[in-house]
Protein backbone atom coordinates (compact mmCIF):
# COMPACT_ATOMS: atom_id res chain seq x y z
CA UNK A 1 0.00 0.00 0.00
CA UNK A 2 1.36 3.85 -0.68
CA UNK A 3 2.22 4.91 2.26
CA UNK A 4 3.15 8.37 1.05
CA UNK A 5 0.71 10.19 -1.75
CA UNK A 6 2.08 13.23 -3.83
CA UNK A 7 -1.07 13.83 -6.52
CA UNK A 8 0.88 17.04 -8.18
CA UNK A 9 3.50 15.40 -10.33
CA UNK A 10 3.95 18.95 -11.50
CA UNK A 11 3.20 22.62 -10.45
CA UNK A 12 3.52 26.08 -11.88
CA UNK A 13 3.35 29.51 -9.92
CA UNK A 14 4.45 33.06 -10.78
CA UNK A 15 6.74 34.41 -8.65
CA UNK A 16 6.22 36.03 -5.77
CA UNK A 17 2.99 34.14 -5.12
CA UNK A 18 2.69 31.29 -2.14
CA UNK A 19 1.83 27.39 -3.41
CA UNK A 20 0.83 23.93 -1.65
CA UNK A 21 2.17 21.17 -2.66
CA UNK A 22 -0.11 18.44 -1.13
CA UNK A 23 1.08 15.07 0.84
CA UNK A 24 -0.81 12.30 2.38
CA UNK A 25 0.16 9.59 4.48
CA UNK A 26 -0.76 6.31 5.56
CA UNK A 27 0.19 4.77 8.93
CA UNK A 28 -1.25 3.35 12.16
CA UNK A 29 1.97 4.02 14.23
CA UNK A 30 0.51 6.86 16.19
CA UNK A 31 4.38 7.91 16.35
CA UNK A 32 5.79 9.17 13.02
CA UNK A 33 7.38 12.05 11.32
CA UNK A 34 7.05 13.97 8.72
CA UNK A 35 9.34 15.39 6.59
CA UNK A 36 9.70 17.77 3.13
CA UNK A 37 12.83 17.88 0.77
CA UNK A 38 13.61 19.69 -2.08
CA UNK A 39 15.56 18.03 -5.22
CA UNK A 40 17.49 20.40 -7.33
CA UNK A 41 18.80 19.07 -10.37
CA UNK A 42 21.92 18.64 -9.14
CA UNK A 43 20.47 15.63 -7.05
CA UNK A 44 21.09 16.38 -3.64
CA UNK A 45 18.37 16.01 -0.87
CA UNK A 46 17.73 19.39 0.65
CA UNK A 47 16.27 19.33 3.83
CA UNK A 48 13.10 21.79 4.25
CA UNK A 49 10.90 20.69 7.11
CA UNK A 50 10.00 18.76 9.84
CA UNK A 51 6.65 17.53 11.50
CA UNK A 52 5.90 15.48 14.54
CA UNK A 53 3.38 13.38 14.76
CA UNK A 54 2.47 14.57 18.44
CA UNK A 55 3.73 18.18 17.89
CA UNK A 56 0.83 20.64 18.86
CA UNK A 57 1.47 23.33 16.31
CA UNK A 58 2.18 23.53 12.36
CA UNK A 59 5.65 23.47 11.91
CA UNK A 60 7.43 26.59 9.98
CA UNK A 61 11.17 27.33 8.24
CA UNK A 62 11.28 30.63 6.99
CA UNK A 63 9.45 30.76 3.76
CA UNK A 64 8.17 26.95 4.27
CA UNK A 65 5.14 25.85 6.50
CA UNK A 66 3.63 22.89 6.68
CA UNK A 67 0.14 22.40 7.31
CA UNK A 68 -0.47 19.77 9.51
CA UNK A 69 -3.63 18.04 9.48
CA UNK A 70 -3.95 14.76 11.48
CA UNK A 71 -6.98 13.31 11.22
CA UNK A 72 -7.13 13.64 7.49
CA UNK A 73 -3.44 12.60 7.18
CA UNK A 74 -2.01 15.25 5.10
CA UNK A 75 1.46 17.21 5.27
CA UNK A 76 0.97 19.97 2.86
CA UNK A 77 3.67 22.12 2.24
CA UNK A 78 3.30 25.59 1.83
CA UNK A 79 6.04 27.89 -0.01
CA UNK A 80 5.23 31.55 0.57
CA UNK A 81 6.57 34.04 -1.33
CA UNK A 82 7.84 31.97 -4.45
CA UNK A 83 11.42 32.49 -6.10
CA UNK A 84 12.80 31.08 -8.80
CA UNK A 85 15.49 29.31 -7.15
CA UNK A 86 12.76 27.70 -5.64
CA UNK A 87 12.06 25.54 -9.20
CA UNK A 88 12.71 21.97 -7.90
CA UNK A 89 11.29 18.46 -7.45
CA UNK A 90 9.93 18.64 -4.14
CA UNK A 91 9.63 14.92 -2.00
CA UNK A 92 7.32 14.12 1.14
CA UNK A 93 8.74 11.95 3.31
CA UNK A 94 7.59 9.34 6.55
CA UNK A 95 10.11 8.09 9.17
CA UNK A 96 7.46 5.70 11.49
CA UNK A 97 8.07 5.39 14.74
CA UNK A 98 10.61 6.49 17.32
CA UNK A 99 13.49 3.63 16.69
CA UNK A 100 14.60 3.34 13.73
CA UNK A 101 15.39 5.71 10.73
CA UNK A 102 14.15 4.02 7.22
CA UNK A 103 12.04 7.26 5.37
CA UNK A 104 9.42 6.62 3.16
CA UNK A 105 8.76 8.61 0.25
CA UNK A 106 6.59 9.98 -1.81
CA UNK A 107 6.57 9.94 -5.96
CA UNK A 108 7.51 13.66 -6.11
CA UNK A 109 6.09 17.16 -7.24
CA UNK A 110 7.81 18.70 -10.04
CA UNK A 111 7.39 22.86 -8.88
CA UNK A 112 8.09 25.51 -12.06
CA UNK A 113 8.33 29.26 -10.79
CA UNK A 114 8.13 31.48 -13.74
CA UNK A 115 8.96 34.98 -13.50
CA UNK B 1 31.16 21.30 9.03
CA UNK B 2 31.39 18.94 5.59
CA UNK B 3 28.27 17.18 5.02
CA UNK B 4 27.56 13.79 3.71
CA UNK B 5 29.89 12.73 0.94
CA UNK B 6 29.63 10.70 -1.49
CA UNK B 7 32.22 8.79 -4.63
CA UNK B 8 32.38 8.60 -7.16
CA UNK B 9 29.62 11.28 -8.44
CA UNK B 10 28.96 9.13 -11.66
CA UNK B 11 29.79 5.79 -13.17
CA UNK B 12 29.56 3.75 -16.10
CA UNK B 13 29.15 0.19 -15.57
CA UNK B 14 28.53 -3.11 -17.74
CA UNK B 15 25.83 -5.53 -16.84
CA UNK B 16 27.27 -7.90 -14.73
CA UNK B 17 29.83 -6.26 -13.31
CA UNK B 18 30.08 -5.34 -9.46
CA UNK B 19 30.25 -1.86 -8.36
CA UNK B 20 31.49 -0.40 -5.17
CA UNK B 21 29.86 3.08 -3.86
CA UNK B 22 31.24 4.99 -0.96
CA UNK B 23 30.25 7.49 1.42
CA UNK B 24 31.23 9.81 4.45
CA UNK B 25 28.62 10.59 6.61
CA UNK B 26 28.02 13.97 8.55
CA UNK B 27 30.75 14.83 11.12
CA UNK B 28 28.61 13.11 14.45
CA UNK B 29 26.59 11.11 12.88
CA UNK B 30 26.62 7.56 13.36
CA UNK B 31 24.04 6.02 11.39
CA UNK B 32 24.11 5.55 7.55
CA UNK B 33 21.03 4.72 5.21
CA UNK B 34 21.35 4.23 1.05
CA UNK B 35 18.51 4.20 -0.66
CA UNK B 36 17.99 3.97 -4.66
CA UNK B 37 16.42 6.51 -6.98
CA UNK B 38 15.12 5.58 -10.44
CA UNK B 39 14.54 8.26 -12.83
CA UNK B 40 11.37 10.34 -11.83
CA UNK B 41 10.68 8.27 -8.55
CA UNK B 42 11.10 8.65 -5.29
CA UNK B 43 13.75 7.15 -3.25
CA UNK B 44 13.47 3.77 -2.23
CA UNK B 45 15.19 2.19 0.92
CA UNK B 46 17.98 -0.42 0.55
CA UNK B 47 19.26 -0.47 3.65
CA UNK B 48 20.44 0.85 7.14
CA UNK B 49 23.72 0.30 8.77
CA UNK B 50 24.89 1.57 12.79
CA UNK B 51 27.70 0.18 15.03
CA UNK B 52 28.72 -1.46 11.82
CA UNK B 53 25.85 -3.76 11.96
CA UNK B 54 23.00 -3.84 8.68
CA UNK B 55 19.84 -2.45 11.25
CA UNK B 56 16.80 -2.48 8.66
CA UNK B 57 16.92 -3.70 5.09
CA UNK B 58 14.26 -3.07 2.36
CA UNK B 59 13.09 -5.17 -0.61
CA UNK B 60 16.13 -5.17 -2.71
CA UNK B 61 17.73 -8.55 -3.26
CA UNK B 62 21.09 -10.03 -1.84
CA UNK B 63 22.81 -8.68 -5.11
CA UNK B 64 22.69 -5.57 -2.64
CA UNK B 65 25.10 -5.57 0.33
CA UNK B 66 27.14 -3.05 2.35
CA UNK B 67 29.04 -2.30 5.16
CA UNK B 68 30.02 0.19 7.71
CA UNK B 69 33.72 1.32 9.17
CA UNK B 70 35.00 2.25 12.49
CA UNK B 71 35.02 5.70 11.70
CA UNK B 72 31.29 5.03 10.46
CA UNK B 73 32.08 5.36 6.88
CA UNK B 74 30.20 3.25 4.55
CA UNK B 75 29.83 1.21 1.31
CA UNK B 76 27.82 0.04 -1.10
CA UNK B 77 28.27 -3.39 -2.84
CA UNK B 78 26.00 -4.36 -6.22
CA UNK B 79 27.18 -7.70 -7.51
CA UNK B 80 26.11 -8.98 -11.38
CA UNK B 81 24.70 -5.45 -12.03
CA UNK B 82 21.52 -5.54 -14.60
CA UNK B 83 20.31 -2.24 -16.60
CA UNK B 84 17.64 -1.57 -13.95
CA UNK B 85 20.20 -1.23 -11.48
CA UNK B 86 21.12 2.25 -13.15
CA UNK B 87 20.00 4.82 -10.28
CA UNK B 88 20.86 7.60 -8.23
CA UNK B 89 22.35 6.18 -4.83
CA UNK B 90 21.66 8.38 -2.19
CA UNK B 91 23.11 8.02 1.09
CA UNK B 92 21.40 9.29 4.04
CA UNK B 93 23.97 9.97 7.76
CA UNK B 94 21.82 10.76 10.87
CA UNK B 95 22.35 9.99 14.43
CA UNK B 96 20.75 7.86 17.13
CA UNK B 97 21.28 8.39 20.98
CA UNK B 98 22.05 5.48 23.07
CA UNK B 99 19.45 5.10 25.54
CA UNK B 100 17.04 6.99 23.03
CA UNK B 101 15.62 5.46 20.21
CA UNK B 102 14.60 8.28 18.31
CA UNK B 103 16.39 9.28 15.17
CA UNK B 104 16.01 12.55 13.73
CA UNK B 105 18.03 14.66 11.26
CA UNK B 106 18.94 13.10 7.96
CA UNK B 107 21.49 14.78 6.03
CA UNK B 108 21.65 13.45 2.37
CA UNK B 109 24.93 13.09 0.08
CA UNK B 110 24.84 14.95 -3.76
CA UNK B 111 24.35 10.69 -4.71
CA UNK B 112 26.21 8.68 -7.24
CA UNK B 113 25.16 8.77 -10.72
CA UNK B 114 24.99 4.84 -11.83
CA UNK B 115 24.50 4.24 -15.29
CA UNK B 116 24.45 0.30 -16.52
CA UNK B 117 25.14 -0.52 -20.35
Amino acid sequence: AQKITQTQPGMFVQEKEAVTLDCTYDTSDPSYGLFWYKQPSSGEMIFLIYQGSYDQQNATEGRYSLNFQKARKSANLVISASQLGDSAMYFCAMREGTSGSRLTFGEGTQLTVNP
Amino acid sequence: DAGVTQSPTHLIKTRGQQVTLRCSPKSGHDTVSWYQQALGQGPQFIFQYYEEEERQRGNFPDRFSGHQFPNYSSELNVNALLLGDSALYLCASSWRLKGRRRAYGYTFGSGTRLTVV
